[in-house]
């Protein structure tokens, strides 16, 4: 059974650090990871997607990266704002087909 | 186009009441999705439709229903609500599974 965790739970960092943020799970025969961003009270916001055959995806600041063999993904923020402050999600194919497996979420602070 | 929207937004039911969840989408997309969102634990699926006429069951289907009742619209049933289904619902769809998913903002429910 496809298992995610997410570590930290929750982050404060200063305005203008780069930072990482990281993700694991346990079967590795994945169809893809995604990251989400989701802000109090909202729904999701997709980030990146990034497929089996890929080792990373890029997005302005995001830049996400993915390990099969080690079961571990990465979304690295660089350049931090207090704008970035929300709780990140990611979420790797499961065993319900190609259904999304999430993790509960890293809550990311960015103190101005 | 308005991409995912969710009715109602917030719904207080008691024990034993029956409501439905109502979820449309904009994007001619094929493939719905609704997952359930609670404190400290990512989101789990519990049901998903791969395309119109096509409904199966996700992580968590016990003591709900759903109807894909066109393309645009995939509705969640609670036929005898329980404190356990306290939760916030989100509805989701993309292209094709498992592409990129698209979130709807949510509905808040309370069963007292």
């Amino acid at each position: 059974k496809q298992e995610v965790t997410q570590i930290p739970a929750a982050l404060s960092v200063p305005e203008g650090e780069n930072l990482v943020l990281n993700c694991s799970f346990t079967d590795s025969a994945i169809y893809n990871l995604q990251w989400f961003r989701q802000d109090p009270g909202k729904g999701l916001t997709s980030l990146l997607l990034i497929q089996s055959s890929q080792r990373e995806q890029t997005s302005g600041r995001l830049n996400a990266s993915l390990d099969k063999s080690s079961g571990r993904s990465t979304l690295y923020i660089a350049a931090s704002q207090p704008g970035d402050s929300a709780t990140y999600l990611c979420a790797a194919t499961g065993e319900y087909g190609n259904k999304l497996v999430f993790g509960a979420g890293t809550i990311l602070r960015v103190k101005s | 186009n308005a991409g995912v929207t969710q009715t109602p937004k917030f719904q207080v039911l008691k024990t034993g009441q029956s409501m439905t969840l109502q979820c449309a989408q904009d994007m001619n997309h094929n493939s719905m999705y609704w997952y359930r969102q609670d404190p400290g634990m990512g989101l789990r699926l519990i049901y998903y439709s791969a395309s119109e006429g096509t409904t199966d069951k996700g992580e968590v289907p016990n003591g709900y229903n759903v109807s894909r009742l066109n393309k645009r619209e995939f509705s969640l049933r609670l036929e005898s609500a329980a404190p356990s289904q306290t939760s916030v619902y989100f509805c989701a769809s993309s292209e094709e599974e498992p592409d990129t998913q698209y979130f709807g903002p949510g509905t808040r429910l309370t069963v007292l």
